[in-house]
């Protein structure tokens, strides 16, 4: 069964610093891996996803993920914290790309410090 | 494209009472999935669709629970009858062959 970790509910971060929201997947074939933002009241926007092509991922609004199999880890990272980056993040597994459905962590909730 | 669009926004009612959330993909999507999302449990596959038909329902939580998919263009989730714990805000989404989906903005059913 596939299950995803995310540690920290909440992330709290400066203006301008580093973001590493954390994300650890179990599966027993080599999965697909996603991250998910949802801002207030809204639906799952996707911001990035790995499909073995290439172990660092990037996405939109300056995030980007690596992929590490050893560790069974797939981080989000962006360099420099905006304002507009608060919001609820998901990490997602899926074995079949998604076709049959995803299972995500629990969502940690970033927060940015002026 | 309007996106995958969810019906209605927010709906409140009673205990015992029967609800039904819809959703309309977006065109030419063949997977349609339908989650709740709760501070317990998070996000929750209930069920998912390919080419209108019901591919896995073991996410569905009780036989309370029921969703179709008629057409192409159009899903619906019901609940009957519906129970406080249900309370929780349910998401649509379609994809096209699996990949890259798209979520509707959720519908906030609470049940008092």
């Amino acid at each position: 069964a596939q299950s995803v970790t995310q540690l920290g509910s909440h992330v709290s971060v400066s203006e301008g610093a580093l973001v590493l929201l954390r994300c650890n997947y179990s599966s027993s074939v080599p999965p697909y891996l996603f991250w998910y933002v949802q801002y207030p009241n809204q639906g799952l926007q996707l911001l990035l996803k790995y499909t073995s092509a290439a172990t660092l991922v990037k996405g939109i609004n300056g995030f980007e993920a690596e992929f590490k199999k050893s560790e069974t880890s797939f981080h989000l990272t962006k360099p420099s914290a905006h304002m507009s980056d608060a919001a609820e993040y998901f990490c997602a597994v899926s074995d079949r790309g998604g076709a049959d459905g995803l299972t995500f962590g629990k969502g940690t909730h970033l927060i940015i410090q002026p | 494209d309007a996106g995958v669009i969810q019906s209605p926004r927010h709906e409140v009612t009673e205990m015992g009472q029967e609800v039904t959330l819809r959703c309309k993909p977006i065109s030419g999507h063949d997977y349609l999935f339908w989650y709740r999302q709760t501070m317990m449990r998070g996000l929750e596959l209930l069920i998912y669709f390919n080419n209108n038909v019901p591919i896995d329902d073991s996410g569905m939580p009780e036989d309370r629970f029921s969703a179709k998919m008629p057409n192409a263009s159009f899903s619906t989730l019901k609940i009957q009858p519906s129970e406080p714990r249900d309370s929780a805000v349910y998401f649509c989404a379609s994809s096209l062959g699996g990949r890259g989906y798209t979520f509707g903005s959720g519908t906030r059913l609470t049940v008092v």
